[in-house]
């Protein structure tokens, strides 16, 4: 069975130009998450998606970050425009529902650097 | 106070010996808690998750978990080199409502 599909896996850009991430879920998971992770730190959730709605996007810089989730599938995450702060590595991830037991797994990410 | 702490190491032990890892919560309402291992450059790969008090084994690993104390501990037994890496503990099913991470501790296995 594949796993969570993202791309690109690495991305450099200059600040203030936009950049965008993809992500494939696992087949069947209903829910997508994408998490930003710091050097040093653990993974935190930006937004999650329960099929093409975002349930929990508290955490998403809604001023320059934006995200969706066309037919409950894919996804997609923006920056525009991408600051220094941004570098980081994106990481989406999926399982078969919301509960808190449900296993969540994680694609390979993107890792992003703004100069 | 962080949500979830974890000692971020580096944890060093001898090849052979028990790792033991450990993380503490602050949401008394947590159900759900997971350890991931995370190579670095690579994502995060669930290795165990346990939801009740007391041990849960799997292999060389066993998880503890005690929610009076808001404390859960991995353990691993005969430590590898290929068990270098960063271990990141998760909790869910607080009022947060998220998979909340701690920020990993950093185990190497020395050969």
């Amino acid at each position: 069975e594949a796993g969570v599909v993202q791309s690109p896996r690495y991305k450099i850009i200059e600040k203030k130009q936009p950049v965008a991430f993809w992500c494939n879920p696992i087949s069947g998971h209903n829910t997508l998450y994408w998490y930003r992770q710091n050097l040093g730190q653990g993974p935190e959730l930006l937004i999650r998606y329960e099929n093409e709605e975002a349930v929990d996007d508290s955490q998403l810089p809604k001023d320059r970050f934006s995200a969706e989730r066309l037919k409950g599938v894919d996804s997609t995450l923006k920056i525009q425009p991408a600051e220094l702060g941004d570098s980081a590595v994106y990481l989406c991830a999926s399982s078969l529902d919301v509960t808190s037991r449900e296993t969540q797994y994680f694609g390979p990410g993107t890792r992003l650097l703004v100069l | 106070q962080k949500e979830v702490e974890q000692n971020s190491g580096p944890l060093s032990v001898p090849e052979g010996a028990i790792a033991s890892l450990n993380c503490t919560y602050s949401d008394r309402g947590s159900q759900s808690f997971f350890w991931y291992r995370q190579y670095s450059g690579k994502s995060p790969e669930l290795i165990m998750f346990i939801y009740s008090n007391g041990d849960k084994e799997d292999g060389r690993f066993t998880a503890q978990l005690n929610k009076a104390s808001q404390y859960v501990s991995l353990l691993i037994r005969d430590s590898q080199p290929s068990d270098s890496a960063t271990y990141l503990c998760a909790v869910n099913g607080g009022s947060a409502r998220q998979l909340t991470f701690g920020s990993g501790t950093q185990l190497t296995v020395l050969p």
